[in-house]
């Protein structure tokens, strides 16, 4: 079946735009997960929403950062005011789900993100 | 909160030969183990997992080695090929969230 999906798969914008970033996670799957990855590091985990549960936001670096999901489908990250340093891939990921158990996650392909 | 050290951050072996990538981990509570791998420009690819009430995992070339008292955790991949080439993260996870290591980029030479 379909896997992950994100848009856009690039986007430039100036300082200090906001931008919304897309996700479309695997049919079926309760819990969703956004993570950033600058070059050449490791994934920093953003959010993460499981079910009609709180989502977990201990990841977003400022208040600049948002993100909501539509009942168990699309999510969006917002960044409002971008600065260069948050230039990097936004990586979304989905999963079965219930909290408390970690399923295998499955993540999209990404949108690359340049602030110039 | 949970932090993964991954060691080392760059590893180069000859075709054939093994590669050894360890992790350490600093939440005893965290229950779930996962290896990626991601090749250049690409999305990470769950290669294999394991739990905490398991000590060792394998899956053809590649095994995973858990120390749940020493709070370690090492991937293994045997008879190395070209195709193994690539960045390998190790994660750790209890509620869902994934912390990830920085990352080994394994180069394997012909």
């Amino acid at each position: 079946g379909a896997g992950v999906s994100q848009s856009p798969s690039n986007k430039v914008t100036e300082k200090g735009k906001d931008v919304e970033l897309r996700c479309d996670p695997i049919s079926g799957h309760t819990a969703l997960y956004w993570y950033r990855q600058r070059l050449g590091q490791g994934l920093e985990f953003l959010i993460y929403f499981q079910g009609n549960s709180a989502p977990d936001k201990s990841g977003l670096p400022s208040d600049r950062f948002s993100a909501e999901r539509t009942g168990e489908s699309v999510s969006t990250l917002t960044i409002q005011r971008t600065q260069q340093e948050d230039s990097a891939v936004y990586l979304c990921a989905s999963s079965l789900g219930g909290r408390g158990i970690t399923y295998e996650q499955y993540f999209g392909p990404g949108t690359r993100l340049t602030v110039t | 909160g949970e932090n993964v050290e991954q060691h080392p951050s760059t590893l180069s072996v000859q075709e054939g030969d093994s590669a050894v990538i360890k992790c350490t981990y600093s939440d005893s509570a965290s229950n779930y183990f996962p290896w990626y791998k991601q090749e250049l420009g690409k999305r990470p690819q769950l290669i294999i997992d394991i739990r905490s009430n398991v000590g060792e995992k394998k899956d053809q070339r590649i095994a995973v080695t858990l120390n749940k008292t020493a709070k370690h955790f090492s991937l293994h991949i045997t008879e190395t090929q070209p195709e193994d080439s690539a960045v390998y993260f190790c994660a750790a996870s209890k509620r869902g969230k994934l912390i990830f290591g920085q990352g080994t980029e394994l180069s394997v030479k012909p």
